[in-house]
């Protein structure tokens, strides 16, 4: 089965300890994105990466960290300096086509709640 | 900047209803638009791809249109079915420069009733 997998569903942490995000892809894609979620603000992008070994700072990159070291795989940190790290995580991924039928694929989410 | 956005933001119907989702967008350089599902405490389905050199998509009961030069997007859903109920977001990939960051409307939560 292709798709996109994250893990853990559910996450729950502390305030100030910094938590790590699963995220992967078999599909092939180049290219792999982070949004967040909140309610009545939806999905704004918090990094990208379209080729291994490199990443983009997105709308909302403050208090986030991510790697490209394999392509099937971009996890993403919520680190201490997060204000307000409470949210829906998704993560999403594209073949990184010319453009307009670049489709992009997302994962089925995972719901870290900071107290 | 690019904005979407949504209307209505919520619309409840009877089953079997045929109903049209709308979407609008400031900046009519992009390169696609994409409509997503989204169900309660789930990730996003990718319903239909609209690229910007075409007028619609069709996909089962559901058909996308796009006009580009007055920045709309509508999602027309034939026959209604309670299980049709979820959230529909509206996504535009713009052409600027080498990103492929796609910009989000709000969605328009539904509701089909049995």
């Amino acid at each position: 089965d292709g798709g996109i997998t994250q893990s853990p569903k559910y996450l729950f942490r502390k305030e100030g300890q910094n938590v790590t995000l699963s995220c992967e892809q078999n599909l092939n894609h180049d290219a792999m994105y982070w949004y967040r979620q909140d309610p009545g603000q939806g999905l704004r992008l918090i990094y990208y990466s379209q080729i291994v070994n490199d990443f983009q700072k997105g709308d909302i990159a403050e208090g986030y960290s991510v790697s490209r070291e394999k392509k099937e795989s971009f996890p993403l940190t919520v680190t201490s300096a997060q204000k307000n790290p409470t949210a829906f995580y998704l993560c999403a991924s594209s073949i990184r086509s010319s453009g307009s039928t670049d489709e992009q694929y997302f994962g089925p989410g995972t719901r870290l709640t900071v107290t | 900047k690019q904005e979407v956005t949504q209307i209505p933001a919520a619309l409840s119907v009877p089953e079997g209803e045929n109903l049209v989702l709308n979407c609008s967008f400031t900046d009519s350089a992009i390169y696609n638009l994409q409509w997503f599902r989204q169900d309660p405490g789930k990730g996003l389905t990718s319903l239909l791809l609209i690229q910007s050199s075409q007028r619609e998509q069709t996909s089962g009961r559901l058909n996308a249109s796009l006009d580009k030069s007055s920045g709309r997007s509508t999602l027309y859903i034939a026959a209604s079915q309670p299980g049709d109920s979820a959230t529909y977001l509206c996504a535009v990939l713009p052409r600027q420069g080498g990103s492929e960051k796609l910009v989000f409307g709000k969605g328009t939560k539904l509701t089909v009733n049995p």
